[in-house]
């Protein structure tokens, strides 16, 4: 149990655009997702957590008008990169607070190229 | 959130347990002690959690001293598949409770 679908997996696109990324729980309903990012050779950093129905709320130092987190439902939540720029080049993983048997649920990340 | 300490890589041989220690001294009462593996370009991968008794699944045993203030988590019989970056973090169990990532521990897991 506990899967999570993220898309795309890999994407590349010019500077100047916006690129949408896709998480869904296959098999499971959640309140709570979050959403990382993680830079080569380093840790995960959390950007933000996001409720459904509500406004997600972002850590220090991440752009909320950059990052736009949509979390409309109990199994989808999408997360815009606007404007993107190739410093904003990274991969960006989703996570469901899935409850007591398995905690959190990771997506298999999405590897952002911004050219 | 409480931090934790790891150490930045550790070795095992094929077949051997690997034991990969994390200290978590200020970890609250209502804390979890999580695991978590990253393989190389994927999402990271649940391995075990527990709040003070020791666990085993599958996968691996996560063994909590009294204090709760360090654990280890223990693999019986690594492979290669094994090797990956492993996270210690502890979080609080409320539905709002986030997972905040340390540097983990780079395990290579050797022929």
């Amino acid at each position: 149990g506990a899967v999570v679908s993220q898309h795309p997996s890999r994407v590349i696109c010019k500077s100047g655009t916006s690129v949408k990324i896709e998480c869904r729980s296959l098999d499971f309903q959640a309140t709570t997702m979050f959403w990382y990012r993680q830079f080569p050779k380093k840790s995960l950093m959390l950007m933000a957590t996001s409720n459904e129905g509500s406004k997600a709320t972002y850590e220090q130092g991440v752009e909320k008008d950059k990052f736009l987190i949509n979390h409309a439902s109990l199994t989808l939540s999408t997360l815009t990169v606007t404007s993107a720029h190739p410093e904003d080049s990274s991969f960006y993983i989703c996570s469901w607070r899935t409850g007591a048997n398995y905690g959190y649920t990771f997506g298999s990340g999405t590897r952002l190229t911004v050219v | 959130d409480a931090k934790t300490t790891q150490p930045t890589s550790m070795d095992c041989a094929e077949g051997r347990a690997a034991n990969l220690p994390c200290n978590h001294s200020t970890i609250s009462g209502n804390e979890y002690v999580y695991w978590y593996r990253q393989i190389h370009s994927q999402g990271p991968q649940y391995i075990i959690h527990g709040l003070k008794n020791n666990e085993t699944n599958e996968m691996a045993s996560l063994i909590i001293t009294e204090d709760r203030k360090s654990s280890t988590l223990i693999l019986p019989h690594a492979t290669l598949r094994d090797t990956a970056v492993y996270y210690c973090i502890v979080s609080p169990s409320s539905n709002t409770g986030k997972l905040i990532f340390g540097q983990g521990t780079t395990l290579q897991v050797k022929p």
